[in-house]
């Protein structure tokens, strides 16, 4: 079983406001990663780190934000919520260059 | 742009029999190919991993790769109703397998009817 939190689960906000998805895994993998699924589409990579302090863009563009000041810690951060920002964000981890461990994602709607 | 293509589905599957899941790729370079088992609602788990051209087996499943044709399929043999999920099939360039550049199709539907 895979050991990597989303919090939180479901969030509903207002447009506007800044918000802060948190990402946690006790894994000790060095590389994580943040995924943008809206439903029924695919997975689209949005940001990634190889490690602490390394943050990279994926292939979305994204106005979110990411920071990697611990190793077990990867936070999404949108300064400013629009409706266009509502989606499911899915955050994994590897080790192995295999596999990648999801976690359970946070379900973001923004009014 | 790198894409990944697959039938939507929904793809219809009577239980015992094997479903065939599809997957084509544009990019040349891509080495190492991934599916991925997504129930509704829920995260995507890796179900099967391949890097070479042929077949991998693993359990009832059955990765299939023509790095020629730029094709990927899965097989799933004597099929359950608990294997009624959305398939993603996903490649990457690196032949490490690294998950940077990840690229996912949009997923196939797979309904197992009891």
């Amino acid at each position: 079983e895979a050991d990597i939190y989303q919090t939180p689960r479901y969030l509903v906000i207002g447009t506007g406001k800044k918000i802060t998805l948190e990402c946690s895994q006790t894994m000790g993998h060095d590389k994580m990663y943040w995924y943008q699924q809206d439903p029924g589409m695919e997975l689209h990579l949005i940001h990634y780190s190889y490690g602490v302090n390394s943050t990279e863009k994926g292939d979305l563009s994204s106005e979110s934000t990411v920071s990697r000041i611990r190793t077990e810690h990867f936070p999404l951060t949108l300064e400013s919520a629009r409706p266009s920002h509502t989606s499911q964000y899915l955050c994994a981890s590897s080790e192995s260059n295999i596999e990648q461990y999801f976690g359970p994602g946070t379900r973001l709607t923004v009014t | 742009q790198k894409e990944v293509e697959q039938n939507s589905g929904p793809l219809s599957v009577p239980e015992g029999a094997i479903a065939s899941l599809n997957c084509t790729y544009s990019d040349r370079g891509s080495q190492s190919f991934f599916w991925y088992r997504q129930y509704s609602g829920k995260s995507p788990e890796l179900i099967m991993f391949i890097y070479s051209n042929g077949d991998k087996e693993d359990g009832r499943f059955t990765a299939q790769l023509n790095k020629a044709s730029q094709y990927v399929s899965l097989l799933i043999r004597d099929s359950q109703p608990s294997d009624s999920a959305t398939y993603l099939c996903a490649v990457n360039p690196y032949s490490g397998g690294g998950a940077d550049g990840l690229t996912f199709g949009k997923g196939t539907h797979l309904i197992i009817q009891p």
